[in-house]
């Protein structure tokens, strides 16, 4: 089981442009959440996809966008950058649905660090 | 609105002591709390999950509680060893219909001394 994956590891964008990050959940899971993380500060949640579509989101501006496609992965892009887009972006994965056990657990990627010049 | 924090923002002690980390929150509606450890510059490990019904949980060296009626949970790390260095956080799920993401401490940074 590879884990959760992000792809890539490392970006440098200029303000304004646009940015799109990868994620491939854990296997077996269904539903992949976004988070980014300033330096210093815990995970802030941007927003859950399941089954295709955004279920929750959080304080985020609508330049952060996302989508999940039918094999569970997961796309987060940001447009016109700014420099307080720059952080540690999250994905996580979990089961969507309730049950016994430690449903809901996340379990985090490696992060996609971002840069905005 | 839940917040979630965490003290101390930091902590340093010697290889082989016993300690606790602290985690409280605002509003005891929560359906779970998670800990996490992070090394500089990586992702999260989960290291427990305490579901609201739960008192504790055990892994290894580790066992955390949870007090749900008083907002706090504590992480006990045994024995404890240089790798053991990293920054842990805490999560909490709010309770609530539509309710799925999680809300974080800032994490106390942890370093053992060898």
């Amino acid at each position: 089981d590879a884990g959760v994956t992000q792809s890539p590891t490392h970006l440098i964008k200029t303000r304004g442009q646009q940015v799109t990050l990868r994620c491939s959940p854990k296997s077996g899971h269904d539903t992949v959440s976004w988070y980014q993380q300033a330096l210093g500060q815990g995970p802030q949640f941007i927003f859950q996809y399941y089954e295709e579509e955004e279920r929750q989101r959080g304080n985020f501006p609508d330049r952060f966008s996302g989508h999940q496609f039918p094999n569970y992965s997961s796309e987060l892009n940001v447009n016109a950058l700014l420099l307080g887009d720059s952080a540690l972006y999250l994905c996580a994965s979990s089961l969507g649905l309730t049950g016994t056990g430690n449903y809901n657990e996340q379990f985090f990627g490696p992060g996609t660090r971002l840069t905005v010049l | 609105k839940q917040e979630v924090t965490q003290i101390p923002a930091a902590l340093s002690v010697p290889e082989g002591e016993n300690l606790v980390l602290n985690c409280s929150f605002t509003d005891s509606a929560i359906y779970n709390l998670q800990w996490f450890r992070q090394d500089p510059g990586k992702g999260l490990t989960s290291l427990l999950l305490i579901q609201s019904s739960q008192r504790e949980q055990t892994s290894g060296r580790l066992n955390a509680s949870l007090d749900k009626s008083s907002g706090r949970s504590t992480l006990y790390i045994a024995a404890s060893q240089p790798g053991d260095s990293a920054t842990y956080l805490c999560a909490v799920r709010p309770w609530g219909s539509g309710t799925y993401k999680y809300i974080f401490g800032t994490g106390t940074r942890l370093k053992v001394l060898a």
